[in-house]
């Protein structure tokens, strides 16, 4: 069975702060992916990023890094220079790789980050 | 890129009574459609697997008849819950792969609420 670790419920930083949301993952899969979306209160969920099994190269994307550690099942996500509107949930969501699951999600519990001004 | 509108938004529906949420693929086929659902402050579950053409397939302690979805054609899958409970007032979201696909399009959710 597959599993998604968001240990971070609530996390509370200054505008600027860096913040590093944490992400393990369990699957017996060899072939999977990880994603990063953000739920502003909105509720809808925007896609950040994913990234495959295979591919262990570090992300950056502006202010947004990852850092993809197969050793430890690791997939953290870093906001470099918060801003008040990094605030919202973030979900870390793992997917089997196999074409007739057509990716279907399992999420984490979700982190809440609040960046006060 | 690839789009999936979900309708509606919003809803507010008496106990008792049904609500239908469509899931629209806008301009590429899903012959297989996620519906999720998200308690506030929780994460988001998978409910079902709607499969276009044949039964859905449902996760395990989700009511099949009181949640019934419909995959008519390639781009419309609905989610009925029938005989609504307050308990049931939650947040609805919809995915599409496209076929072969690995990446979900997310729908924009609909919150209902069961009075």
């Amino acid at each position: 069975a597959q599993k998604v670790t968001q240990a971070q419920t609530e996390i509370s930083v200054v505008e600027k702060e860096d913040v590093t949301l944490d992400c393990v993952y369990e699957t017996r899969d060899t072939t999977y992916y990880l994603f990063w979306y953000k739920q502003p209160p909105s509720g809808e969920l925007v896609f950040l990023i994913r990234r495959n099994s295979f591919d262990e190269q570090n992300e950056i994307s502006g202010r947004y890094s990852w850092n993809f550690q197969k050793s430890t099942s690791s997939f953290n996500f870093t906001i470099t220079a918060s801003q008040v509107v990094d605030s919202a949930v973030y979900f870390c969501a793992l997917s089997e790789a196999l074409e007739t699951s057509g990716s279907r999600l399992t999420f984490g519990e979700g982190t809440q980050l609040t960046v006060n001004p | 890129g690839a789009v999936v509108s979900q309708h509606p938004s919003r809803v507010i529906c008496k106990s008792g009574t049904s609500v239908k949420i469509e899931c629209r693929s806008l301009d590429f086929q899903a012959t297989t459609m996620f519906w999720y659902r998200q308690f506030p402050k929780q994460s988001l579950m998978l409910m079902a697997t709607s499969n276009e053409g044949s039964k859905a397939t449902y996760e395990q302690g989700v009511e099949k008849d009181k949640f019934l979805i419909n995959h008519a054609s390639l781009t419309l899958s609905t989610l009925t819950v029938t005989s609504a409970h307050p308990e049931d007032s939650s947040f609805y979201i919809c995915s599409a792969p496209l076929t072969g696909g690995t990446e979900a399009f997310f729908g924009q959710g609909t919150r209902l609420t069961v009075v």
